[in-house]
């Protein structure tokens, strides 16, 4: 079963106007953490946000916010204002385990274009 | 500057051939990872490293032997590849459980 779940292949805004990129995980962890990722077309992955299980404040990083819901078990993007320099790859990834290093579960991406 | 840096950046070998791909890494970082990522499929983790042990292989074929001579350094050792191991091989870095990894920019390697 997948944890990581991206429902939207693509998605388009335009310029300015803020968007949210869905993103739904499966764990049965109480402690776990939940990272998006950007991919512009070069290929190196950019960390934009984190959030942790037990945080109680949705976390923010300028214009980016991810709305946790963790009862319906989602971690959505929400990118304000939009930029051109926006378009690129988003990825949702969880961390589960307890170890000193990360197993990060990527979903597959979603496509985001944005127009002038 | 990423902080962590692949070479080479893109790599075209044949199927007996044999290639290493190198990530360095200059953020003190204690765990480096590769993982694969191919068209339309999400990052598949290969290998972790923690402290220089290899302390995860994800059903990796032999093909792929990666190398770890120090916290710094991961390799990747590249023999008799196959057309589907043709991919984007990531490179990434973390300091503990709830820091981000910190990503190369990839080696796009092609299998002819």
């Amino acid at each position: 079963a997948q944890k990581i779940t991206q429902t939207q292949p693509g998605m388009f805004v335009q310029e300015k106007e803020a968007v949210t990129l869905d993103c739904t995980y499966d764990t049965s962890d109480q402690s776990y953490g939940l990272f998006w990722y950007k991919q512009p077309s070069s290929g190196e992955m950019i960390f934009l946000i984190y959030q942790g299980s037990y945080d109680e404040q949705n976390a923010t990083e300028g214009r980016y916010s991810l709305n946790f819901q963790k009862a319906r078990k989602s971690a959505n993007l929400v990118i304000s204002a939009s930029q051109l320099g926006d378009s690129a790859m988003y990825f949702c990834a969880m961390r589960e385990g307890h170890t000193g290093f990360q197993k990060l579960v990527f979903g597959t991406g979603t496509r985001l274009l944005v127009s002038p | 500057e990423t902080g962590v840096t692949q070479t080479p950046r893109h790599l075209v070998m044949g199927m007996t051939n044999k290639k290493s791909l190198k990530c360095e890494q200059h953020l003190g970082h204690n765990a480096m990872y590769w993982y694969k990522q191919s068209a339309k499929k999400p990052l598949e983790l290969m290998f972790v490293y923690n402290f220089k042990e290899q302390t995860e292989n994800n059903s990796v074929p032999s093909r792929f032997s990666p190398e770890c001579p120090n916290s710094s350094h991961l390799f990747l050792h590249l023999h008799t590849l196959q057309p589907e191991d043709s991919a984007l091989y990531l490179c990434a870095s973390s300091q503990d459980n709830n820091q981000p990894q910190h990503f190369g920019d990839g080696t796009r390697l092609s299998i002819l």
